[in-house]
């Protein structure tokens, strides 16, 4: 099992462009979860995915839209970065029984110029 | 909504000795899960230790122990006999007990540093 991936693992934007953050689990979760981790935060929660088909806003969704793709597939997407989404973005994956705690991908960090 | 408090932005131990690290939270729920997460320089999210709210029995995994206070919803981390291994960021992390409510609230972290 390969866990959470996440692709790109480093990415350089300029304001405006856009770009989507891909992550896909192999473990047959049934939830996945964007977050930002910025210095002095903490991660804080962009958008999640109950299921596949449903998403909600988190705590920071301004900027970002999400797509489930499928049950292994949540991607992030920003239309017109900007500086302020300068960050390191974790995607998680949960099954959702109970003691489960979330499985974290590797991150990808992002520079906005 | 629940918060969480890490109150030490950074602790420092020596080598093999006893660190305890802080956090505390708020909620208004009764069924809810703790965790401590350890984040090394790699930036990969590492699980350290859970703790079930509804448990009186403090949680412990080999080095790792809590000392969870409910009514003061207190949820300390003791690592001892520190390793140079044991250098990272830590964060303390709130999960609701609710069904579909698994969203993770984590604390601002606190960087801990081992001196050989």
């Amino acid at each position: 099992n390969a866990g959470v991936t996440q692709t790109p693992k480093f990415q350089v934007l300029k304001t405006g462009q856009s770009m989507t953050l891909q992550c896909a689990q192999d473990m047959n979760h049934n939830s996945m979860y964007w977050y930002r981790q910025d210095p002095g935060m903490g991660l804080r929660l962009i958008y999640y995915s109950a299921s596949e088909g449903t998403t909600d806003k988190g705590e920071v969704p301004n900027g970002y839209n999400v797509s489930r793709l499928n049950k292994r597939e949540f991607s992030l997407r920003l239309e017109s970065a900007a500086p302020s989404q300068t960050s390191v973005y974790f995607c998680a994956s949960i099954r959702t029984s109970g003691k489960e705690t979330q499985y974290f991908g590797p991150g990808t960090r992002l520079l906005v110029l | 909504a629940q918060t969480v408090t890490q109150s030490q932005p950074e602790m420092s131990v020596q080598e093999a000795e006893t660190v305890t690290l802080s956090c505390t939270y708020d909620t208004s729920e009764s069924d809810y899960y703790l965790f401590w997460y350890k984040q090394p320089p790699s930036r990969q999210m590492i699980l350290v230790i859970r703790q079930e709210a509804y448990k009186q029995q403090n949680a412990t995994e080999n080095r790792f122990s809590v000392n969870f206070q409910k009514a003061a919803k207190s949820f300390s981390l003791k690592i001892s006999d520190s390793q140079l291994g044991d250098a990272a960021m830590y964060f303390c992390a709130y999960r609701s007990g609710d069904f579909g409510n698994e969203k993770l609230t984590f604390g601002t972290g606190t960087r801990l540093t081992i001196i050989p």
